[in-house]
């Protein structure tokens, strides 16, 4: 069983904080996905990673594939309450099929 | 472009009902998932379709449920029978490529089902 493995699984800072979020699998992956979702809402796609060690910037956060295509950390600088939501990590053991991991909820207090 | 509709948004049936859900993908989307979220989880695939054709289901997918995609646009999701174990998110997603691991899905906002 394939499976990817978030942490922390729940995380609440004070806004202006930085903080970093895991997801780590014993298996190798092509690529790997982050997507943020808010609650009663579907998931948003935020980035792709594919080649071992790229990193990846959208504004304030930073995303890293690992060197071995196994994990991946999402790092966030200067956290705003906007950022507060579901941030999950998703993997393809085939083309039609996406697993996620169990997510982090991240809570950013103004 | 609107993005992934689903109808309806929210829906609570009693045990036993059963239950149908529809999803409007992006129109030039040929590829078309079905998701379920339970609390805490992050979405387990149901079931997948290239056009009009289901191609792939999870076991999870038991005889209660079918899907359909009829004229490879919009498809539906019925549960028969429902169960309180069936209360759940059900997402619906679109992709226009065959390699969704680079370019992602859109996700529409899903179908909460609470069964009492």
């Amino acid at each position: 069983t394939q499976l990817l493995e978030q942490s922390p699984q729940f995380l609440s800072i004070q806004e202006g904080e930085n903080l970093t979020v895991y997801c780590n699998s014993s298996s190798v992956f092509s690529s790997l996905q982050w997507y943020r979702q808010e609650p009663g809402e579907g998931p948003v796609l935020l980035v792709t990673v594919v080649t071992g060690g790229e990193v990846k910037k959208l504004k304030r956060l930073t995303f890293q594939f690992g060197d071995a295509r196994k994990d991946s950390s999402l790092h966030i600088t200067a956290a705003q309450p906007g950022d507060t939501g579901l941030y999950l990590c998703a993997a393809y053991p085939v083309s039609w099929e996406i697993i996620f991991g169990k997510g982090t909820r991240l809570h950013i207090l103004p | 472009d609107t993005g992934v509709s689903q109808d309806p948004r929210h829906k609570i049936t009693k045990r036993g009902q059963n239950v149908t859900f529809r999803c409007d993908p992006i129109s030039e989307h040929n590829r078309l998932y079905w998701y379920r979220q339970t609390l805490g989880q992050g979405p387990e695939f149901l079931t997948y379709f290239q056009n009009e054709a289901q191609l792939e289901k999870s076991r999870l997918l038991s005889d209660r449920f079918s899907a359909e995609r009829p004229k490879g646009s919009f498809s539906t999701l019925e549960i028969q029978r429902t169960e309180q174990g069936d209360s759940a998110m059900y997402l619906c997603a679109s992709s226009p490529h065959d390699r969704p691991e680079y370019y992602g899905y859109t996700f529409g906002s899903g179908t909460r089902l609470t069964v009492v």
